[in-house]
Parts: C-alpha cells; structure tokens; sequence
C-alpha cells in the first residue's frame, strides 16, 4: 500500500499537554502535509512539509520530517479542548497524481 | 475566494438503487477535482480524479462512476448501490501542484 500510517491510531490527553503523532511512508516523496478532520467533516489542510525540510512551525503546531526513516511527527503544544479532532498525514509521492493519505490519530483532548 | 460545496449532505438509498453525488467549486478555474470515500474510523480511499473536463482517472475497480461536465464541477455516480457503497464521501480540489487539497463538507451515504 502506499498508504501512510500514523500511530497512535487514538489518543487521549489534558487540556495544556502536548500532543505528538506520528507518520510513516514507504516511498520517496516531494512533500508531506497534514490535514485536521472533525466529527463528520471535510479536511482541513494545517501544514505543508517539503522534503528538503526538516522542521517547520505553524503557531502552536511543530512538524518534523525525517526521509531518511521515512517519518513525520505532528507536535500539537499547550493543547486545546477545541483541538479534539482525527489527524492526518498526506504524502506527494514521487511519480504519483495524487496525494496518500494515512489512517489517522484520533486525538481527544479532555478539558 | 474559492467555496467548494457538495450535496446532499445526507442520503439513504436502498440497495439496487442509483446515486447522483454533485460537487461544484467556485472562485478558481481548471481545478484538478477527486473524490474519496472514508469508512467509519478510517482513512480516505482516493476513488476518481480528474485534470480536465471529461478527463476521469479511476483508481479502483467499483461500481461507482465519475464524470466531469463543466471545468468546476464533479459527479458521482452509480447505477445500482450496494451496502458496502455506505460511507462518507469527499470531493476535493487542488491547482494541480499537490501542495494543499480543499474537502468538500462531505455526504453521508447510508445504503440499506
């Protein structure tokens, strides 16, 4: 498959804590990006990782990217009840037409 | 600014029966335009694309169908629905550089 996947597939914290979630690929790719979905919702698109990037910051959100293990984390800070959400990472593979969306974490964040 | 919109938000269909899935984007031309189906609790499974109109990628075998009409808008389609046709299903589009996708609110189909 050249689905991602990213673990947790749950997670559950306070309010205030920090979140982090993790994503693996299995191919090279041009960019990797991740994406916020509420209950019953569209996507939404938070941030966008190229691959000669390393880390990039979004307000409170942090994400690293390692190809060489072929791996991303999403590091949500100082977390919200509103921040209750699925998460998921998105690969441009090389050679591809579309983007790979993985599984998800489903972060619940407890007030 | 660019809207993407789909509709119905909701269905119920019976086993057997058809499906007419629209989805339209305005405030932007020549969009690239897919759509997904996500199961409950899961991932998105990329079910057609499209770069131009009348242009349809598919990548699964199904029997749901995908057509393109005008520039901005996107359909999905089915003669006969079967029960595992239910989830929820995305339209998205981008500009063609893999750099940001924009969801649709999404339809819930139920087949019973």
């Amino acid at each position: 498959s050249q689905q991602g996947e990213e673990d947790p597939q749950a997670l559950s914290i306070q309010e205030g804590e920090n979140a982090t979630m993790n994503c693996s690929y299995k191919t090279s790719i041009n960019n990797l990006q991740w994406y916020r979905q509420n209950s019953g919702r569209g996507l939404v698109h938070l941030i966008l990782i190229r691959s000669n990037e390393r880390e990039k910051h979004s307000g409170r959100l942090r994400v690293t990217l390692d190809t060489s293990k072929k791996s991303s984390s999403l590091l949500i800070t100082a977390s919200r009840a509103a921040d209750t959400a699925s998460y998921f990472c998105a690969t441009d593979q090389t050679g591809a037409n579309n983007l790979f969306f993985g599984t998800g974490t489903r972060l619940t964040v407890i007030p | 600014s660019q809207t993407i919109h789909q509709w119905p938000a909701t269905l119920v269909q019976p086993v057997g029966s058809p499906l007419s899935l629209e989805c339209t984007v305005e405030g932007t031309s020549n969009p690239n335009l897919y759509w997904y189906r996500q199961a409950a609790g899961r991932g998105l499974q990329l079910l057609f694309y499209s770069v131009g109109i009348g242009q349809i990628s598919s990548e699964v075998p199904q029997n749901l169908s995908a057509s393109r009409p005008q520039d901005r808008q996107f359909i999905l389609s089915s003669k006969k629905l079967l029960l595992s046709d239910s989830g929820f299903y995305l339209c998205a589009w981008d500009r063609g550089q893999r750099d940001t996708q924009y969801f649709g609110p999404g339809t819930r189909l139920t087949v019973l």
